[in-house]
């Protein structure tokens, strides 16, 4: 069972520089999101889809795209880094049924210099 | 404001010993979640709350509506319960807030 899963792993950018973050999830589920994860703060979300073709700005949307395509497939764009966007990135999927559990991918620690 | 507060931030046990992680929010919610974040960083979740008290082998978790109050109990602790645990709330909205997480340390 993949559940979700997130590439790369690990990633360093330089400032200005591009990149797109892959989430796949198997479990057929309607809502994906990305959150990222900062030192002495919780996940925030930076967008979600809730499902095919839509995509939605989370707390902290400012230099990041989304795009949801396929329903399994969740992409996270950089269009031109700053170290600011150094984090670990977490993608995660759930049912469309309010509270349900979120299933997280094992995250994308990104590195901006 | 949608807030989520947890306690203690760092907490170290001996194995063996009772554990008690505390969420607290700020306004009314639909539910809230207990999460478990391993050394090698992969999230899992543990429970879903929206009322009452849930039980899974050692872990308990806890939850007063009313004093808008969650607790995590670990009983027996052990070194593999070592992680982070984090709580999300999810308030009127469709997204959930969290905690800034419980990091605990068990030592055999």
């Amino acid at each position: 069972n993949a559940g979700v899963t997130q590439t790369p792993k690990f990633r360093v950018l330089k400032t200005g520089q591009s990149m797109t973050l892959l989430c796949a999830q198997d479990m057929n589920h309607e809502y994906m999101y990305w959150y990222r994860q900062d030192p002495g703060m919780g996940l925030r979300l930076i967008h979600y889809s809730v499902g095919e073709g839509t995509t939605a700005k989370g707390e902290v949307p400012d230099g990041y795209n989304v795009s949801r395509l396929k329903k399994q497939n969740f992409l996270l764009g950089l269009e031109s880094a700053a170290p600011s966007q150094t984090s670990v990135y977490f993608c995660a999927s759930s049912r469309p049924v309010r509270g349900s559990p979120l299933h997280f991918g094992n995250g994308t620690r990104l590195t901006v210099t | 404001k949608n807030e989520v507060e947890q306690s203690p931030q760092n907490l170290t046990a001996q194995e063996g010993e009772f554990i008690t992680i505390n969420c607290s929010y700020s306004v009314g919610i639909s539910a809230l979640h207990w999460l478990q974040q391993h050394p090698g960083g992969g999230i899992v979740s543990l429970f879903m709350l929206s009322s009452g008290k849930k039980k899974h082998g050692r872990l308990i978790a806890t939850i007063n509506i009313q004093e808008k109050h969650s607790s995590l109990h670990i009983t027996a602790s052990h070194p593999r319960d070592s992680a982070v645990y984090i709580c999300a709330v999810l308030f009127t909205g469709n997204q959930f807030y969290f905690g800034t997480g419980t990091s605990l340390t068990v030592i055999p």
